[in-house]
């Protein structure tokens, strides 16, 4: 079965620092990641996702398949960046079930 | 378009009870999973409808069924309530192999 691990529940970092949030999967076929973000008091939203590689609010994720990895990274860490981070996996032709990690909770200090 | 939306809000039950929870989804959207969400923990999949039938179904016992109605809506009900279905039981709707997936606000059960 597969399998989405977010190592760290908490990273805290400065602003204007750079942000990696570490994801890992198992999965042996070909998956799509996806990044979802909550902030505080809002509901969960889709971020990015590998497919599209695109920057969104200055975050990027590249697929390693050989490292089964899914890191998102951002250069400079803002202070409204501060929310739970998820990595999700998707199976292909599986229809439209998530598996989630843990989460990571970002903080970014002043 | 309020996007998904979720009822009730929150929700106390004892163990032993039945609950119902409710779900619309975004406008378009013909396809509703549902996620539990335990405290401190990612969503896990429950299920997911499609064209009013279960396409799909996670690690959780027959307890947990649900229904999508003719307008997509969808309930999710939980039966003989444990302590341990305390969570927060997310909504998120879609098209079948639509991009992503649009989530509701949730719903907060807390079993007593």
């Amino acid at each position: 079965a597969q399998r989405v691990t977010q190592p760290e529940k908490l990273l805290s970092v400065f602003k204007g620092a750079p942000v990696e949030l570490k994801c890992n999967y198992s999965y042996s076929g070909s998956p799509e990641l996806f990044w979802y973000v909550q902030y505080s008091r809002q509901r969960l939203q889709l971020l990015l996702r590998h497919i599209s590689r695109e920057s969104i609010k200055g975050f990027t994720a590249d697929l390693n398949k050989g490292e089964t990895s899914f890191h998102l990274k951002k250069p400079f860490a803002q202070e409204e960046d501060s929310a739970m981070y998820y990595c999700a996996l998707r199976i292909n032709n599986a229809g439209n079930m998530l598996t989630f990690g843990g989460g990571t909770r970002l903080m970014v200090k002043p | 378009d309020a996007g998904v939306t979720q009822s009730p809000t929150h929700l106390i039950k004892t163990r032993g009870q039945q609950v119902t929870l409710r779900c619309s989804p975004k406008s378009g959207h013909d396809t509703v999973s549902w996620y539990q969400q335990a405290l401190g923990q990612g969503p896990q999949f429950i299920f997911q409808y499609y064209e009013e039938e279960e396409r799909q179904r996670g690690n959780f016992p027959d307890r947990f069924s649900g229904h999508q109605f003719p307008n997509y809506s969808s309930e999710l009900n939980v039966n003989a309530l444990l302590l341990g279905d305390s969570a927060l039981y997310l909504c998120a709707s879609s098209l079948l192999l639509g991009p992503g997936q649009y989530f509701g606000p949730g719903t907060r059960l807390t079993v007593l």
